[in-house]
């Protein structure tokens, strides 16, 4: 079974611009969350995703948005990007009741300059 | 807003010794779950606690949940090379949401 895929790997942007990051979760998962990763704050949960309804919201800006298809894929984006917005952008699936595994991908990889 | 951390923040071992991280949340949780992200990798899950003192073990990890469901700790019997990397607890905040710990960044020197 194909594990959670996050593309691109890396990206580069500069500030002011916008960026939409896409994540292929597990077949017949439901469930897709989007967490922020840096040295500095660790693991921050951005939003939660199922059958293309958002259940949860973390404590970010409204520059941070996300959305999730039919087939359960998601995309997230971040608008006017910021110095700050430079991190690893971590996407996982589950089956999406609230005791399920997250199986996690890669990342993606966001630099602002 | 609830919030959930880890001590110690890095910990250096030579192998063989044994390893302790612990997590505390400053509200009561409905389960724990812990990951270990491995250098250069992403978050793996390892194993999930539900009830109030519950204690299992995974060859020479162990976890604890707390009686008041507040707290967790993993324990490595026996460090290898292999156990390097960063340990998340992942408490449950309401539903379908988990809040990460702050981590716990093992070394061990050969």
């Amino acid at each position: 079974k194909a594990g959670v895929t996050q593309t691109p790997r890396y990206l580069i942007k500069t500030r002011g611009q916008q960026v939409t990051l896409s994540c292929s979760p597990i077949s017949g998962h439901r469930s897709v969350s989007w967490y922020q990763q840096t040295p500095g704050q660790g693991l921050q949960f951005l939003f939660e995703y199922f059958s293309e309804t958002q259940r949860n919201k973390g404590n970010f800006p409204g520059r941070f948005s996300g959305r999730q298809f039919s087939n359960s894929r998601s995309e997230m984006n971040v608008s006017t990007l910021e110095l700050g917005d430079s991190a690893l952008y971590l996407c996982a699936s589950s089956q999406g009741a609230s005791n399920s595994p997250l199986h996690f991908g890669n990342g993606t990889r966001l630099t602002v300059t | 807003g609830q919030q959930v951390m880890q001590i110690p923040q890095y910990q250096h071992v030579q192998e063989g010794e044994d390893f302790t991280t612990y997590c505390n949340s400053s509200t009561t949780l409905s389960n724990i779950q812990w990951y270990k992200q491995r250098p250069g990798g992403h978050p793996v899950f390892l194993i999930q606690l539900v009830k109030s003192g519950e204690v299992k073990k995974q060859k020479r990890l162990t976890f604890q949940f707390g009686e008041a469901k507040k707290n967790s700790s993993l324990h490595i019997t026996a460090t290898q090379t292999t156990d390097v990397g960063t340990y998340f607890c992942a408490g449950l905040s309401g539903t379908y949401k988990y809040i990460f710990g702050t981590g716990t960044r093992l070394k061990v020197l050969a």
